[in-house]
């Protein structure tokens, strides 16, 4: 079963700045999504950034970016000029690719993200 | 407007008696799922439906009933609540190409 780790449950950054949000997954599958959502305080869940695995470049979505490294597991979010409304918990989530699945997105915990002013 | 509609947003019930929660979609998406959401758990799989008359389990499926007669809706059924199913619950729906899911507001539920 696919796992999503996000080892940082806290993090803090100061307006204007830049922060980075850590992710990695397991999976034995070479196919496959992987998703940044938000969640603010009305927690309504956002979908920020969408890659898909066979896509080497970077998504990039206005001030967010990604850092996908495949063979190393990990995609990681840069938020670049933090805002005060990017306050939010950031989840990372995987979904398997191909007929047959669940339509399972796997989440990992979170990362609870404050932008001081 | 596109979007998912769960209610209520917010419900608080004792233990055993039996509660709806329902969910809709005006988007003609195929699939449809159930998570719950707890701290330090993120988000985990109830049931899940790839079309009418269709539906499976997910992770935690225990204590929760589903149907799916209609495209647009997907009612998540607690025929006997207990405390340990208070969460927060979100009903999401999606079309097929890993183009993730789209998420009602949510419903925070309480059993005491």
């Amino acid at each position: 079963a696919q796992t999503v780790t996000q080892s940082q449950p806290e993090m803090s950054v100061q307006e204007a700045e830049t922060v980075t949000l850590s992710c990695t997954y397991d999976t034995s599958e070479n196919n496959y999504y992987l998703f940044w959502y938000k969640q603010p305080p009305s927690r309504q869940m956002i979908l920020v950034i969408r890659q898909e695995a066979y896509k080497q470049q970077n998504a990039t979505e206005n001030r967010f970016s990604v850092n996908f490294q495949k063979a190393a597991k990990s995609f990681s979010l840069k938020i670049s000029d933090s805002q005060l409304g990017d306050t939010a918990m950031y989840f990372c989530a995987f979904m398997k690719q191909g007929a047959g699945n669940n339509n399972d997105m796997r989440f990992g915990a979170g990362t609870r993200l404050t932008v001081k002013p | 407007e596109a979007q998912v509609t769960q209610n209520p947003r917010y419900l608080i019930t004792v233990t055993g008696k039996k509660l709806t929660v329902t969910c809709s979609q005006n988007m003609n998406h195929e699939y449809m799922s159930w998570y719950r959401q707890d701290p330090g758990l993120g988000l985990r799989q109830i049931y899940y439906s790839m079309n009418v008359e269709v539906t499976d389990k997910g992770d935690v499926p225990e204590g929760y009933k589903v149907s799916r007669k209609e495209k647009r809706n997907f009612p998540l059924i607690l025929e006997s609540p207990s405390p340990n199913q208070t969460s927060l619950y979100f009903c999401a729906s999606s079309r097929t190409g890993g183009y993730g899911y789209t998420f009602g507001s949510g419903t925070r539920l309480t059993v005491v």
